[in-house]
């Protein structure tokens, strides 16, 4: 079964600096999808970035980017000049084709003014 | 990006009542509506895949005679709680899934349930 790891529960950066989210990722499959997603506490769940696995080009988001690693099935994400509005929970998730999507445990992005 | 929305955002019911939840899709037609049941600082819990026009697909421990999906269109997909306990109190989410080459899912706002 295909599972994602986010191991840290909490992360804190101060306003315009750079934050790195890590997750690790389980899976079988050759061909597959993997996100980033955002959760204010409105609780929306807000699209950040998604990737490819057959693209070997990192996608990247205005300040947002992706480390993927695909040998070492590790998809982290980059957040650049963090701001306020950053603060969020953060989830991870992994999906193939038509699959259902498999979500992390989340992190909690606090930022510091 | 598409829009989905759900109804109500916040429900308060007393326990051994129904409370019904409708997710829909706004400007597309979604075949599959996903249901996903959040508590506080945790990950979203799959609860069940709706298709229109079939029975849902529900995840292993989910009941489906406690949670009811009706998927009657290709635009609603409707949640059912019956006979509510306050351990059914939670944030119940729903997203679409957008036929398209990207099979992109999006979600509405989620519903608060407090079940008294």
């Amino acid at each position: 079964a295909q599972t994602v790891t986010q191991s840290q529960p909490e992360m804190s950066v101060q306003e315009a600096e750079t934050v790195t989210l890590s997750c690790t990722y389980d899976t079988s499959e050759s061909d597959y999808y993997l996100f980033w997603y955002k959760q204010p506490p409105s609780r929306q769940m807000i699209l950040v970035i998604r990737q490819e696995a057959y693209k070997q080009q990192n996608a990247t988001e205005n300040r947002f980017s992706v480390n993927f690693q695909k040998a070492a099935k590790s998809f982290s994400l980059k957040i650049s000049d963090s701001q306020l509005g950053d603060a969020a929970m953060y989830f991870c998730a992994y999906k193939t084709g038509n699959s259902k999507l498999t979500f992390g445990k989340g992190i909690t992005l606090s930022v510091r003014p | 990006g598409a829009v989905v929305s759900q109804h109500p955002s916040w429900v308060i019911c007393k326990s051994g009542t129904s409370v019904k939840i409708e997710c829909r899709s706004l400007d597309f037609q979604a075949t599959t509506m996903f249901w996903y049941r959040q508590f506080p600082k945790q990950s979203l819990m799959l609860m069940a895949t709706s298709n229109e026009g079939s029975k849902a697909t529900y995840e292993q421990g989910v009941e489906k005679d406690k949670f009811l999906i009706n998927h009657a269109s290709l635009t609603l997909s409707t949640l059912t709680v019956t006979s509510a306990h306050p351990e059914d109190s939670s944030f119940y989410i729903c997203s679409a899934r957008r036929p398209s080459a990207r099979n992109e899912q999006f979600f509405g706002p989620g519903t608060r349930l407090t079940v008294l």
